[in-house]
């Protein structure tokens, strides 16, 4: 099956900049999307992106997509404590119907005050 | 608002215990997922259905059975629980299409002992 990986942990200092990656294997995945889980809560979508942008940005979330090395990455800037959660990388694309999400490994963002 | 609810926050059950996991949107979405979540291992995808009575196998369906005899409701079935089922089950529900995001419930925590 299909792969979206990413890493498991990452800990920044309040108010810095956190970068989350994510790669995935699916040369086909035409909609990528990060989904952010609280403690003790289900995943809620964040922002996507489609297949044929480059970059998308939210506030003060910033998406980046190199398809080339299907590579994506989540900026959050000047990251709060409420930032704190699990970020998922997922993907989708026309031989799963759609419907089909993959999704990651999922990232553990802890904010430091 | 979408609302996804499962039935149990925390469960407890004993090897080789029947056990029914229920989950309810009311959005009127035509699809539903099971998903178990585990550390390390991102969601997987136990099971899903694009319509009353139809269902389709994830990527790990062993072990599992479902149920959709309603558009708003969707049952996990552990036919005879086992240890290795032990894990924290999410429940979601999209429209079809191409970019739909999938809302989640907030997740059932079960333990088999």
């Amino acid at each position: 099956g299909e792969d979206v990986e990413q890493s498991l942990f990452l800990s920044v200092r309040e108010g810095d900049s956190s970068v989350i990656n994510c790669t995935y294997t699916d040369s086909s995945s035409t909609y990528l999307y990060w989904y952010k889980q609280e403690p003790g809560a289900g995943l809620q979508l964040l922002t996507y992106i489609f297949s044929n942008m480059d970059m998308k940005q939210d506030q003060r979330l910033t998406v980046l997509l190199n398809k080339k090395d299907k590579h994506l990455s989540l900026r959050i800037a000047d990251t709060q404590t409420g930032d704190s959660a699990i970020y998922f990388c997922a993907e989708t694309s026309p031989e799963g119907g759609y419907q089909k999400v993959t999704f990651g490994t999922g990232t553990k963002l802890q904010v430091i005050p | 608002d979408v609302k996804v609810t499962q039935s149990s926050r925390y469960l407890v059950k004993r090897t080789g215990e029947k056990v029914f996991l229920e989950c309810v949107q009311d959005m009127d979405h035509e699809n539903m997922f099971w998903y178990r979540q585990d550390p390390g291992l991102g969601l997987r995808l136990i099971y899903f259905s694009y319509d009353v009575k139809m269902k389709e196998k994830g990527d790990i369906p062993e072990g599992y059975s479902v149920s959709r005899e309603k558009k708003e409701r969707f049952s996990l079935i552990l036919e005879s629980a086992s240890t290795n089922q032990t894990s924290m089950y999410l429940c979601a529900s999209s429209l079809s299409g191409e970019k739909y995001e999938q809302y989640f419930g907030p997740g059932t925590r079960l333990t088999v002992t």
